[in-house]
């Protein structure tokens, strides 16, 4: 079945770096476009990236621009999320969604189970 | 990318009728009919339940259904049940491949 794993979340220092992966399976990953949606504790969801099914071109929430760098490898079926100057109010559940694609592509069809950032000292 | 706006919490009793409601602009939600409406329960990762307005995906069921207006989309559960009790987002596409939530609505069941 479709299914989304997200990994590498952890504790960092403000100003620090991490790097998200979500690994897919169960569908052709190449034909799909992919988003991040992370959650604060407590808050509501945030769109955070998207990125086209070849990798292409790449979108970002205003809050990451410039700090966080979403990416994809085709070949191994793996969503990234580069995550770097990272501070206190990055701290969320981070969550990979699928685009749902033909014959709609504006909603997310498909979510993993996220992985957790802190950002603290 | 201002969030979009919902009510905090609705309830209703098994059985009845709830409406949560999800207010854009003209830029988000009055521009495309592309809003969708997402549960989540406790913990869990969040759950399709309506996609372009109104549209149900498989396995959803029809007492949920999605409507919209000028720039308000709206999500309906009639026949509540327990398990409805949950929080619920809109999103809604916002131009030029991004995309924006609503702060979310807890549904309680009484």
């Amino acid at each position: 079945q479709v299914q989304l794993v997200e990994s590498g979340g952890g504790v960092v220092q403000p100003g620090g770096s991490l790097r998200l992966s979500c690994a897919a399976s169960g569908f052709t990953f190449s034909s799909y476009g992919m988003h991040w949606v992370r959650q604060a504790p407590g808050k509501g969801l945030e769109w955070v990236a998207f990125t086209r099914y070849d990798g292409s071109n790449k979108y970002y929430a205003d809050s990451v621009k410039g700090r966080f760098t979403i990416s994809r490898d085709n070949s191994k079926k793996t969503l990234y999320l580069q995550m770097n100057s990272l501070r206190a109010e990055d701290t969320a559940v981070y969550y990979c969604a699928k685009e749902a694609g033909t014959p709609s592509y504006y909603y997310m069809d498909v979510w993993g189970k996220g992985t957790t950032v802190t950002v603290s000292s | 990318q201002s969030a979009l706006t919902q009510p905090r919490s609705v309830s209703g009793s098994p059985g009845q009728s709830v409406t949560i409601s999800c207010t854009g602009t003209s830029s988000d939600v009055g521009g495309y009919n592309y809003v969708s409406w997402y549960q989540q329960h406790p913990g869990k990762a969040p759950k399709l339940m309506i996609y372009d307005v109104s549209k149900w995906p498989s396995g959803v069921p029809d007492r949920f259904s999605g409507s919209k207006s000028g720039n308000t989309a709206s999500l309906t559960i009639s026949g509540l049940q327990a398990e409805d009790e949950a929080d619920y987002y809109c999103c809604s596409y916002a131009g030029s491949y991004t995309w924006v939530f609503g702060g979310g609505t807890k549904l309680t069941v009484l």
